[in-house]
């Protein structure tokens, strides 16, 4: 099975850009990458995800390397809602669509 | 919409005791998964159905079974409870595959067994 790998946290600036990595080297042609977070007590939400070209909406940017064997979530202005684990999925669609969630980033904005 | 939603919230159950955890979403969706996250850690797939009638086991099928007799409800039994088994339970649904694929998850329930 395809994994991903992340940094166990990191730390940003109130309304400064944040860069959340992704390292998923053993991606296969057909992975989607997507990206979730989790806000405490609740249940993981959608943030972005894309297939080999960079990504962009309302919430995020994503950038996928050419290799596609990393990827950066980009969050443009982080805010203290943004306070979450973030986790980085890699999607195969051939084996019945299923998720497989790492241990994720757990991002803290600083006021 | 009330999109997923998870009963019951919490639960306490004894060693051996058995119970069921139901998940119910109004989305239409096809696809339906349970997932249990241990403390500290992420979201691990314990089974899953593509569609009314079917099942399939994810990562940690063990210890667990599911049934999917209605297309809006999935539910998640344990037969004889384990401490092992002490965890926040998720639920998600998602359309079918394709390119606009997001799961929507649950609030979650936290099961203790002692």
């Amino acid at each position: 099975d395809a994994k991903t790998t992340q940094p166990n946290s990191m730390e940003s600036n109130e309304e400064e850009p944040v860069h959340l990595p992704c390292n998923h080297s053993t991606i296969s042609g057909t992975d989607y990458i997507h990206w979730y977070r989790q806000l405490p007590s609740q249940g993981p939400e959608y943030v972005i995800h894309g297939l080999t070209s960079n990504v962009n909406n309302r919430m995020a940017s994503l950038a996928i390397a050419e290799d596609r064997k990393s990827s950066t979530l980009i969050l443009h202005r982080a805010t203290l809602r943004d306070a979450a684990v973030y986790y980085c999925i890699l999607r195969a669609i051939y084996t019945g669509n299923q998720f497989y969630f790492g241990t994720g980033t757990s991002l803290t904005v600083i006021p | 919409n009330a999109g997923v939603t998870q009963t019951p919230k919490f639960r306490v159950l004894k060693t051996g005791q058995s119970m069921t955890l139901l998940c119910a979403q109004d989305m239409n969706h096809e696809y339906m998964y349970w997932y249990r996250q241990d403390p500290g850690m992420g979201l691990r797939l314990i089974h899953y159905s593509v569609g009314e009638g079917t099942t399939a086991k994810g990562e940690v099928p063990d210890g667990y079974n599911v049934s999917r007799l209605k297309k809006q409800n999935f539910l998640l039994g344990l037969e004889s409870a384990a401490p092992s088994q002490t965890s926040v339970y998720f639920c998600a649904s998602s359309y079918i595959g394709g390119e606009d694929y997001e799961q929507y998850f649950g609030p979650g329930t936290r099961l203790t067994v002692t």
